[in-house]
């Protein structure tokens, strides 16, 4: 099955700090790979909708300046958390979309900023 | 708009309980169905999926059936394991660009 991938799986920076998230599809091509954040015990929030070569669509209360998202190629999306404060701090999953309207998941990225 | 209405957990069930955790929908269009699991820790994986109206999905001994009728798709298991404490999201998605939307998710335990 198609397999996506995140790296770091977990980060720990210091507040003002900015952070990097990478999220790639090992085995397809996604011209489209969307991020979300997750608090604990709560669902997902879908953040951003990245397309390959375009600018990303954020959804409404996500500020674009700070969680800047960059979809260079087709197999590579990048989440960078820009000035992290400890509000911040959550667990932030990226997908990639597949055929059939399904989405494949990475297995999300534990950000901690202190 | 859509949306996804699942049933409030948590859920806490002995070995070998049969499970159900509810799940309705509203949508524009056609939608096609899912439900991922989230064990702890991990991100989301696909369960099982459903694209059109009296699909059954099924996968690890977890069915569910596309009801468009009831616009519900109740997530069932005869014999739940130990194995199968996680969180439940069902989600639905409208458009072929992937972008889904998801229930608050079910909090399933399981005790030996």
């Amino acid at each position: 099955g198609a397999v996506v991938s995140q790296h770091p799986s977990w980060v720990i920076c210091k507040s003002g700090t900015s952070v990097k998230i990478e999220c790639r599809s090992l085995d397809f091509q996604a011209t489209t790979m969307f991020w979300y954040r997750q608090f604990p015990k709560q669902s997902l929030m879908l953040m951003a909708t990245s397309n390959e070569g375009s600018k990303a669509t954020y959804e409404q209360g996500v500020e674009k300046d700070k969680f800047l998202i960059n979809h260079a190629s087709l197999t590579l999306s990048t989440l960078t958390v820009t000035s992290a404060h400890p509000e911040d701090s959550s667990f932030y999953i990226c997908s990639a979309s597949g055929t059939l309207y399904e989405q494949y998941f990475g297995p999300g990225t534990r950000l901690t900023v202190t | 708009g859509n949306s996804v209405t699942q049933m409030e957990g948590p859920v806490t069930l002995s070995e070998e309980a049969f499970l159900t955790i509810n799940c309705t929908y509203t949508a524009t269009g056609y939608p096609s169905l899912f439900w991922y699991v989230q064990y702890p820790g991990e991100g989301l994986q696909l369960l099982l999926k459903a694209t059109k109206a009296d699909d059954k999905g099924s996968n690890k001994g977890f069915e569910a059936t596309y009801r468009k009728e009831t616009t519900s798709f109740h997530l069932e298991k005869g014999s739940v394991q130990v194995s199968d404490s996680a969180v439940y999201f069902c989600a639905l998605s409208v458009t072929n660009a992937g972008k889904s939307t998801f229930g608050d998710g079910t909090t399933l335990t399981v005790k030996p």
